[in-house]
């Protein structure tokens, strides 16, 4: 089977840096992926990491380490309109379907 | 370029009743997917089409659930007869055919209460 765990809540300011953990366990790993989500919106995808090391993508960055199924998103130059749910999601090998993590409920503050 | 839409945005049921949700994808998307997040759980895939094909329908909870893409096109995915466990947000999603990683495009959902 699959699992993936992720911290289910993270508080940071405006401004800061915050980085969110997934950890993975899955039979044919093929890539993880973040997801953004904000209140009754629909999931928006943002990152994507099929080999080992950074992706940087504006503010965002995502890390991956096949050997220690684990990977993490970098939020910096926190925004308040980066108040959303995060989702790491994992794509086995053969198949296109995502699984997704529980989600990380991160809240920017003033 | 539109996005996914999903129709209706909302649907309150009865026990037992039929509902049918209906998901069109972004144009010249080969791939569709439906996933759901029940009662703020985590977002479970439940299954996938290539054009009109299900590739991978091994996330479907049972037979009360029945999906199709007519032409390759839009998809509906109806649930006869809805239980209270069914509630929940359905998503719909789309990619390219030659995507090579996780990216996904996902529709608004739609909110389903089984009352």
């Amino acid at each position: 089977g699959q699992s993936l765990e992720q911290p289910s809540e993270v508080t940071a300011v405006e401004g800061a840096i915050v980085q969110i953990n997934c950890t993975y366990q899955t039979s044919g790993f093929y890539g993880l992926s973040w997801y953004q989500q904000h209140d009754g919106g629909a999931p928006t995808f943002l990152s994507y990491n099929g080999l080992d090391g950074l992706e940087e993508t504006g503010r965002f960055s995502s890390f991956l380490s096949r050997s220690d199924s684990y990977g993490y998103l970098l939020l910096q130059e926190l925004q308040m309109k980066d108040s959303a749910s995060y989702f790491c999601a994992v794509r086995d090998t053969g198949r296109r379907a995502l699984t997704f993590g529980s989600g990380t409920r991160l809240q920017v503050q003033p | 370029e539109a996005g996914v839409t999903q129709f209706p945005s909302h649907s309150v049921i009865e026990k037992g009743q039929t509902v049918t949700l209906r998901c069109d994808p972004i144009s010249g998307h080969d791939n569709l997917y439906w996933y759901r997040r029940v009662m703020g759980k985590e977002i479970k895939f439940l299954l996938h089409f290539v054009k009109e094909s299900k590739q991978d329908e091994s996330g479907m909870p049972n037979n009360r659930f029945l999906a199709e893409r007519t032409g390759g096109t839009y998809s509906t995915l109806k649930v006869q007869p809805a239980e209270l466990e069914d509630s929940g947000v359905y998503f719909c999603a789309s990619s390219k055919g030659l995507a090579g990683g996780g990216e996904q495009y996902f529709g608004p959902g739609t909110r389903l209460t089984v009352t």
